[in-house]
């Protein structure tokens, strides 16, 4: 069984202040963990995604996140918040059968401010 | 890069009718897509695992008999919503998993269908 917790359904951040959104999962197997982000109206853009290649992923748009395992962690980062970061970021976890089945968060709603 | 497109991109229907979406993978075979509801400020709900050949898999609570799903060939699957309500009324997403190098799946999301019932 897999399920990811976002805490925080709204984060609001200051115009190139750093941007933290937190997920922590669940998973009976070793797991894929993925960022996305959504815009109003539009599917989902991938950010980035861990495969166990390297505990420190980095994704498009300066966003990056760490897997800790030993805190069943996902947290997405990014240095520098712009106005065009504003969006609803969902964090998702899949094994590996199942064709990528995933489970997704609830979402966070990133709000930047000028 | 893959990409995943959804048609229509938005549909308006009276009470009763039936919709059907489609659902594409342009550069790539599929054999599985998945079939998503999302509520306004709601996170993705997985309503079916379409399979190529095969009849799709609903998860818990979906009503099979009113979304009707066919995978017709390897790029194409179909969400048909039957005897459509104003409570049907949602943003359908679609997606298509793919391997990665790691030999892992990436799921490739289409732009999404915004369906209103009236």
């Amino acid at each position: 069984a897999q399920s990811v917790t976002q805490l925080g359904s709204h984060v609001s951040v200051s115009e190139g202040a750093l941007v933290l959104l937190r997920c922590n999962y669940s998973s009976s197997v070793p797991p894929y963990l993925f960022w996305y982000v959504q815009y109003p109206n539009q599917g989902l853009q991938l950010l980035l995604k861990y495969t166990s290649a390297a505990t420190l992923v980095k994704g498009i748009n300066g966003f990056e996140a760490e897997f800790k395992k030993s805190e069943t962690s996902f947290h997405l980062t990014k240095p520098s918040a712009h106005m065009s970061d504003a969006a609803e970021y969902f964090c998702a976890v899949s094994g590996y059968t199942n064709a990528g089945k995933s489970t997704f968060g609830d979402g966070t709603t990133l709000t930047v401010k000028p | 890069g893959a990409v995943v497109s959804q048609h229509p991109s938005w549909v308006i229907c009276k009470s009763g009718t039936s919709v059907k979406i489609e659902c594409r993978s342009l550069d790539f075979q599929a054999t599985t897509m998945f079939w998503y509801r999302q509520f306004p400020k709601q996170s993705l709900m997985l309503m079916a695992t379409s399979n190529e050949g095969s009849k799709a898999t609903y998860e818990q609570g979906v009503e099979k008999d009113k979304f009707l799903i066919n995978h017709a060939s390897l790029t194409l699957s179909t969400l048909t919503v039957t005897s459509a309500h104003p409570e049907d009324s949602s943003f359908y997403i679609c997606s298509a998993p793919k391997t990665d190098s790691y030999f892992s799946y990436e799921q490739y999301f289409g732009p999404g269908t915004r369906l209103t019932v009236t």
